[in-house]
């Protein structure tokens, strides 16, 4: 079964940092766009950032130089490491494969504050 | 304030055709493909539509997408209370070298 399982949410004040892994199954990332999307409390979905099969990476403006993209392979896992948060950067964090977002995981929640 | 332009409410009745807009500029539904996700209460977004006008397998033929220049429209026929979702539409968009989503259309079936 094609499936992503987002874990490493939680509470963190800001200024702080936090890795999110999003672990695949049934499917390779290796030869896979893969995205992180998110969404605040009660709010729309708002698309953080890609890599793309070729290993180049994309970001949103609010997250450019905070947040960092990537992958291991061996680990059929994908992560955001997400440095100098922000009490806006609050939100329900998932990946999702191919650049149509075609299958999305649950979803790991990121909250901060003091 | 989101790049493409949904409308934040649409409702029907059960049996009815609805259609949700999604309206963008050149950038984006101008010069990129048009999906659609629609997300029940409590649960991930679900892709309904991609490439303007496909289905995934498993989405019912009741769903249907379409594109004219910079606006997107998705539509459902035969209403159900099933339907009743937050609806997205997304397109990459080139001069942000990101993807952007609508702000998203609450469709109600009353």
């Amino acid at each position: 079964e094609v499936q992503l399982v987002e874990s490493g949410g939680g509470l963190v004040q800001p200024g702080g940092s936090l890795r999110l892994s999003c672990s695949a199954s049934g499917f390779n990332v290796r030869g896979n766009f893969m995205s992180w999307i998110r969404q605040a409390p009660g709010k729309g979905l708002e698309w953080v950032s890609l890599l793309n099969s070729g290993g180049s990476t994309f970001y949103a403006t609010s997250v450019k130089g905070r947040f960092i993209i990537s992958k291991d392979n061996s680990k059929n896992t994908l992560y955001l490491q997400m440095n100098s948060l922000r009490v806006e950067d609050t939100a329900l964090y998932y990946c999702a494969r191919d650049d149509a977002f075609d299958i999305w995981g649950q979803g790991t929640m990121v909250t901060v504050s003091s | 304030q989101s790049v493409l332009a949904q409308p934040p409410s649409a409702s029907g009745t059960p049996g009815q055709r609805v259609t949700v807009s999604c309206s963008g500029g050149a950038s984006n539904i101008g010069s990129n493909s048009v999906n659609w996700y629609h997300q029940l209460p409590g649960t991930a977004p679900k892709l309904l539509i991609y490439d303007d006008h496909r289905r995934p397998s498993g989405v019912p033929d009741r769903f249907s997408g379409s594109k004219s220049g910079t606006s997107a429209s998705l539509a459902i026929s035969g209403l159900q209370s099933e339907d009743e979702a937050d609806y997205y539409c997304a397109a990459w968009d080139d001069n942000l070298d990101g993807v952007v989503f609508g702000g998203g259309t609450k469709l109600t079936v009353l």
